[in-house]
């Protein structure tokens, strides 16, 4: 079945280095490609987000890349701040429904 | 304040008990979905609707129903038959194929 792989599972990283995080999903008609972030004991919030027909969106400190040929995209924080800590997962949207990566924990030590 | 609303934050059940989780959204959306969450893994879609009166299985829908009478209401029930409901319960919603947008979640506690 449709499967999306993201690595790694934790990272930790200095205050002010960036922080890339990578997805790779299998079903070759997923279109829509949004980043969640996640708070302890809240739900997900959509941070970033890129369609099929792009190959890379900036957001300030965020940026998303997509690879369709090789059915990579990734995350990019710039700058990271403490308030970055937080578990970060990735989504690929294409028959009727999300498929999620199994999320990220980012530490950002000051 | 446009949004997506769970009650309760959290939630006890004890054995044999079923029990309903709330989900309500104000954003005219059309699609609405569950997901459950357990630490340190993905999230899992348990049921979605893609319009009032009609939903379907998800990856995960065995011990859990829902009804969707009401385009801005989507209840979960954990029934009896899970047997291991303890996680965290996410509803979104969206429009067709569109951004999902996530509530804050319900913490389902087995007593």
């Amino acid at each position: 079945g449709e499967n999306v792989e993201q690595h790694p599972s934790t990272l930790s990283v200095q205050e002010g280095d960036s922080a890339v995080i990578k997805c790779t999903y299998s079903d070759s008609a997923s279109n829509y490609f949004p980043w969640y972030k996640q708070e302890l004991g809240k739900g997900p919030q959509l941070i970033i987000d890129i369609r099929s027909n792009v190959g890379e969106k900036k957001d300030q400190r965020i940026a998303v890349t997509l690879n369709k040929t090789a059915k990579h995209f990734s995350l990019h924080i710039t700058e990271t701040q403490p308030e970055d800590s937080a578990v970060y997962f990735c989504a690929a949207f294409g028959t009727y429904k999300y498929i999620f990566g199994t999320g990220t924990r980012l530490k950002v030590l000051a | 304040d446009g949004g997506i609303t769970q009650s309760p934050k959290y939630l006890f059940r004890k054995e044999g008990q079923n029990v309903t989780l709330s989900c309500e959204q104000n954003l005219n959306h059309d699609a609405m979905y569950w997901y459950r969450q357990d630490p340190g893994q993905g999230l899992r879609l348990i049921y979605y609707s893609q319009i009032v009166n009609d939903f379907q299985k998800g990856d995960i829908a065995e011990g859990y129903s829902v009804s969707r009478e009401k385009k801005e209401s989507f209840p979960l029930t954990v029934t009896s038959a899970q047997k291991n409901p303890t996680a965290f319960y996410l509803c979104a919603s969206s429009i067709q194929e569109g951004t999902q947008y996530f509530g804050p979640g319900t913490r389902l506690l087995v007593l």
